[in-house]
Formats: structure tokens, sequence, C-alpha cells
């Protein structure tokens, strides 16, 4: 089925482990991005891809790194995990920043100990 | 304070009931997305208006863009209704900005 596949859906990691998220899109879509949820937050972006080898920075990027080297894939990495970066990360795509098609990833519960 | 309100916060009712959740926002925006967010953690985009109303089923998504409100509705409610349901918006080809969630609970 067409849509954003992400993994893992669980994972825990220690203290200063690092990890990817995969994220992958067959919809051809330009943007994709990140985010992370907190309980009473909303959603906020950490990272964002507006195309094949262009990234940029959202509201919470500190951490975390994402590479774009083709369309579908956009990997989010925790170089040196903490626990204040535990949360649900989801992976979305769409036809442009503004959401038109917007498609989420079914989610990453991350535990950092 | 998040720029997104949504109310209320939770919503319990009875399975047939007409929802009503209500979103309100303080800037001039280009779009407003409706999301719905189901138990197991998967994310649907329900709608995307920037004026009037846009049915789907049993979903109504309303919006005023003067008053800077935005309303879902729900009619003959279901328990598998059961969702968080976020509103977003978007101005020009900024990315989105997301409320909270409202937390609906439908008992059959």
């Amino acid at each position: 089925n067409a849509g954003v596949t992400q993994t893992p859906k669980f994972q825990v990691l220690k203290t200063g482990q690092s990890m990817t998220l995969q994220c992958a899109q067959d919809m051809n879509h330009e943007y994709m991005s990140w985010y992370r949820q907190d309980p009473g937050m909303g959603l906020r972006l950490i990272h964002y891809s507006v195309g094949a080898g262009i990234t940029d920075q959202g509201e919470v990027p500190n951490g975390y790194n994402v590479s774009r080297s083709t369309t579908e894939d956009f990997p989010l990495r925790l170089l040196s995990a903490a626990p204040s970066q535990t949360s649900v990360y989801f992976c979305a795509s769409s036809y442009g920043p503004g959401g038109y098609g917007y498609t989420f990833g079914s989610g990453t519960r991350l535990t950092v100990v | 304070k998040n720029e997104v309100e949504q109310s209320p916060q939770n919503l319990t009712a009875q399975e047939g009931e007409f929802i009503t959740i209500n979103c309100s926002y303080s800037v001039g925006i280009s779009a407003l997305h409706w999301l719905q967010q189901h138990p197991g953690g998967g994310i649907v985009s329900l709608f995307m208006l920037s004026s009037g109303k846009k049915k789907h089923g049993r979903l109504i998504a309303t919006i005023n863009i003067q008053e800077k409100h935005s309303s879902l509705h729900i009619t003959a409610s279901h328990p598998r209704d059961s969702a968080v349901y976020i509103c977003a918006y978007r101005r020009g080809n900024e990315k989105l900005t997301f409320g909270t969630g409202t937390r609906l609970t439908i008992i059959p």
C-alpha cells in the first residue's frame, strides 16, 4: 500500500547510544518531515526536507541529524541519546510544506533510559 | 501558551450524540488541517480547508477565517470515532503549527 513506512515501532536505548529511525515514502512527495510528540504538547517539528539533497532545521533540532539522499528516504539519527529524547516520533510527507496530501508514518515510541 | 487552542481537551459522549470540537488561533492563516490520531498512535489527515465547510461521511469541518475559529463536527457518533483530534494551521508556505488535541471517547 502507498504511504509512509516508519521503523522501528518501539525502541529502548541507553543514554549515550545512537540510532537511526527509518522513514520511506512511495508517493513521490517532495516534502518530508520529522516530528516528536510529547504529552501536553502539539507535534513539534525536528527537521524537514523540501527535496533530495535539501534539509533544514525545525523547532527542536538539537541532538538529531537528517539526510535526504533520495526522494523516498528521510532517516532521522539520534547522535547520543538522552532521556529528554524519550518521545513518540512521527515521519510525515506531503506535496509541499503546507500539508496538501499530508501522510504520517505509524510512529516510533522511543524510550531512553 | 500554544498558538492553537483546542477545546475541550477531553470529551466523553454516548454513542449517537452530535460532537463538536473547537479550534481557535490568533494569527492570519492560509489553511487549517484536522487530523485524527487513533489509540494505536497512527495519525490520519481528515480535512484541509481555507474557507467554508467540508464534509466527509459523518465528519464536517467548518472554518471562519475572520473569527479565527474552526470546528469539527461528528454526527451519529460511534465508539470507533474515539481518538484524539488535532487541528493545525499553516501560514503561507510555512510549516504547520499543531494544537495539543482533543481526546474524544464515545461510550456504547
